[in-house]
């Protein structure tokens, strides 16, 4: 079975500076998905980005962009510029042959003004 | 705007009460799944449907089982309501080919006492 972690279960980061979350997994497979999803207090959770690990160029959306390093098996997110509506637990998850969503811990990330 | 919804947003039971948890999206998804989500542990899989009538188990089955009698109704039975049911029930669909890329409901949170 797959594992997904998250080893920050905490994180924080000025208004407009940049900050880097953690996620390495566990597979066999070759062919898979990578997420974030983002929560906010609101509870409503929000697909942030999506990475084919076929994929070698890390994706991108707007001031959020990932490190995926396919041999190390890591997934990390950078929020660049951050915004007080960054402010969100942060899950990372995979996605294989089984077809369903696995998801790490999660990290709570605060925004500092 | 595509839509999956819960219908308690907050709920109390006694325990040993029988408890439904509702979900209904309108996007016409063929997926429909149930996790509970606990601090520290993340999102963990209770039940999930491809189709109307089908349901398969995931990670953490024991004490619940699920209903789809329709293709936009996916319902939640707690059997028994136990204090260690006490969490957040998160509800999402995708379709068919959807590769992860869920759409989530806002959740309920459940309180057994």
């Amino acid at each position: 079975a797959q594992t997904v972690t998250q080893s920050q279960p905490e994180m924080s980061v000025q208004e407009a500076e940049t900050v880097t979350l953690s996620c390495t997994y566990d597979t066999s497979e070759s062919d898979y998905y990578l997420f974030w999803y983002k929560q906010p207090p609101s509870r409503q959770m929000i697909l942030v980005i999506r990475q084919e690990a076929y994929k070698q160029q890390n994706a991108t959306e707007n001031r959020f962009s990932v490190n995926f390093q396919k041999a190390a098996k890591s997934f990390s997110l950078k929020i660049s510029d951050s915004q007080l509506g960054d402010a969100a637990m942060y899950f990372c998850a995979y996605w294989g042959s089984a077809r369903q969503l696995t998801f790490g811990s999660g990290t709570q990330l605060t925004v500092l003004p | 705007d595509v839509k999956v919804t819960q219908s308690s947003r907050y709920l109390v039971k006694r325990t040993g009460e029988k408890v439904f948890l509702e979900c209904v999206q309108d996007m016409d998804h063929e997926n429909m799944f149930w996790y509970r989500q606990d601090p520290g542990l993340g999102l963990r899989l209770i039940y999930f449907s491809y189709d109307v009538k089908m349901k398969e188990k995931g990670d953490i089955p024991e004490g619940y089982s699920v209903s789809r009698e329709k293709k936009e109704r996916f319902s939640l039975i707690l059997e028994s309501a136990s204090t260690n049911q006490t969490s957040m029930y998160l509800c999402a669909s995708s379709w068919q080919g959807g590769f992860g890329g869920y759409t989530f409901g806002s959740g309920t949170r459940l309180t057994v006492v």
